[in-house]
């Protein structure tokens, strides 16, 4: 897996979009990046991949730069529910042999 | 579509026991991995089933083991129990098996505590 870097953590007001940033320079072509978070104390939760286009889901939308250094989380209207931390990781669709790992990733907390 | 559930959610047992821990995944999902999650050490990788084989394996003694049945449904037990095996025990389904997509679905984990 390429390595991935995330600040250790951000604020956001409710009701505004929260933008995440990544970097994984050293990503190879065929990786994707997968964004996961963790709410305390719960099981992380798949949010969103891609490996070039942009993506959106019901949950969040991805923007990966043309040349695929950089990434961007966008939660459009954060809630206090989205306080968490989340992770981004740069692997090989199918992924390999020792599943997932995740690193610090980014703590985000919602303001009220 | 119900998600990942995992039983039980809360566990205390003492040193040297073993312990077995449940996980159903998600309806029509063919592949469960197991994961430690520590403060120390973060999510570290157990073992994968696909078609109640076991198919790739991490760093783990061999007190750490797991099964999986013919309806996708998988178990792990750990024996003789150590203070360090306490931590939150997740598993994770996804459809297909590596080649595939990789999104995982987690469910809420076991809390295991070892004293």
């Amino acid at each position: 897996d390429a390595k991935t870097t995330q600040p250790p953590s951000m604020d956001c007001a409710e009701g505004r979009a929260a933008n995440l940033p990544c970097n994984h320079s050293t990503i190879s072509g065929n990786e994707y990046v997968y964004w996961y978070r963790q709410i305390h104390s719960q099981g992380p939760q798949y949010i969103i991949h891609g490996l070039k286009n942009n993506e959106t889901n019901e949950m969040a939308s991805l923007i990966i730069t043309e040349d695929r250094k950089s990434s961007t989380l966008i939660l459009p209207h954060a809630t206090l529910r989205d306080t968490a931390v989340y992770y981004c990781i740069a692997r090989l669709s199918g992924g390999g042999a020792d599943g997932l790992t995740f690193g610090k990733g980014t703590h985000l907390i919602i303001q009220p | 579509k119900a998600g990942v559930t995992q039983t039980p959610r809360y566990l205390i047992k003492t040193r040297g026991q073993q312990v077995t821990l449940s996980c159903s995944p998600i309806s029509g999902h063919r592949s469960v991995s197991w994961y430690q999650q520590t403060p120390g050490q973060g999510l570290q990788f157990l073992f994968e089933y696909f078609s109640e084989t076991q198919r790739n394996k991490g760093n783990f003694p061999g007190r750490f083991s797991g099964r999986q049945f013919s309806n996708s449904r998988s178990e792990m037990n750990v024996s003789t129990l150590e203070l360090g095996d306490s931590a939150l025990y997740l598993c994770a389904s996804s459809w297909g098996y590596r080649a595939t997509s990789y999104e995982q679905y987690f469910g809420p984990g076991t809390r295991l505590t070892v004293t």
